[in-house]
């Protein structure tokens, strides 16, 4: 089956530690994005990559970091600068190859509680 | 900058059609989306749109474009409980961004 795994889907952490959000897709998808949810939000763009070994801050970027080294990859730290990481977050891919529109594949989500 | 804009809420007797609506700022959108989200899930596509067409019917889903009042509504019909969930319009940009309205929440009455 084709689609988009994001693990794991709660993580709980001390305010303060690091954490990693992984996010893995086998679609073929050039572009991958990462996207924050608040309770009655919409969703806020982080960081988005369209092509491996490169990516561009969104509009939240503060507090985060990525990194895409394979197609497939595209990891997620909410580091200790982030001053609210309490949320839920969504990953998503397209395929920007093709003429079509660029509907994006989201994974299910990681809900992150940092207290 | 590009906006997109929902009302928050909408509340609808089993059986009777939904209206979602949304508005969106950039003109140059060249297609426009409907997403459906169940709660603590991903975002699932529902449809599509594209920007030369004012209408697009997919079972029970319809949307409807008025590019001229850069406005988007998705009707449901013969809506059910298990179309309860939130929706949320998005329009693309010129760089393979969407950019997401706030989502309308859509309760379906027994």
């Amino acid at each position: 089956d084709g689609g988009i795994t994001q693990s794991p889907k709660y993580l709980f952490r001390k305010e303060g530690q690091n954490v990693t959000l992984s996010c893995e897709q086998n679609l073929n998808h050039d572009a991958m994005y990462w996207y924050r949810q608040d309770p009655g939000q919409g969703l806020r763009l982080i960081y988005y990559s369209q092509i491996v070994n490169d990516f561009q801050k969104g509009d939240i970027a503060e507090g985060y970091s990525v990194s895409r080294e394979k197609k497939e990859s595209f990891p997620l730290t909410v580091t200790s600068a982030q001053k609210n990481p309490t949320a839920f977050y969504l990953c998503a891919s397209t395929d920007t190859t093709g003429v079509k529109n660029y509907e994006q594949y989201f994974g299910p989500g990681t809900r992150l509680t940092v207290t | 900058g590009e906006d997109v804009e929902q009302s928050l809420f909408l509340s609808v007797r089993e059986g009777d059609s939904s209206v979602i609506n949304c508005t969106y700022t950039d003109s140059s959108s060249t297609y426009l989306y409907w997403y459906k989200q169940e709660p603590g899930a991903g975002l699932q596509l529902l449809t599509y749109i594209f920007s030369n067409m004012d209408m697009k019917q997919d079972q029970r889903l319809t949307v409807l474009l008025n590019k001229k009042d850069k406005h988007l509504s998705l009707r449901i019909a013969d809506t059910q409980t298990g179309d309860s969930a939130i929706y949320f319009c998005a329009e693309e940009d010129s760089s393979y961004k969407l950019i997401f309205g706030s989502g309308t929440r859509l309760l379906v009455r027994p």
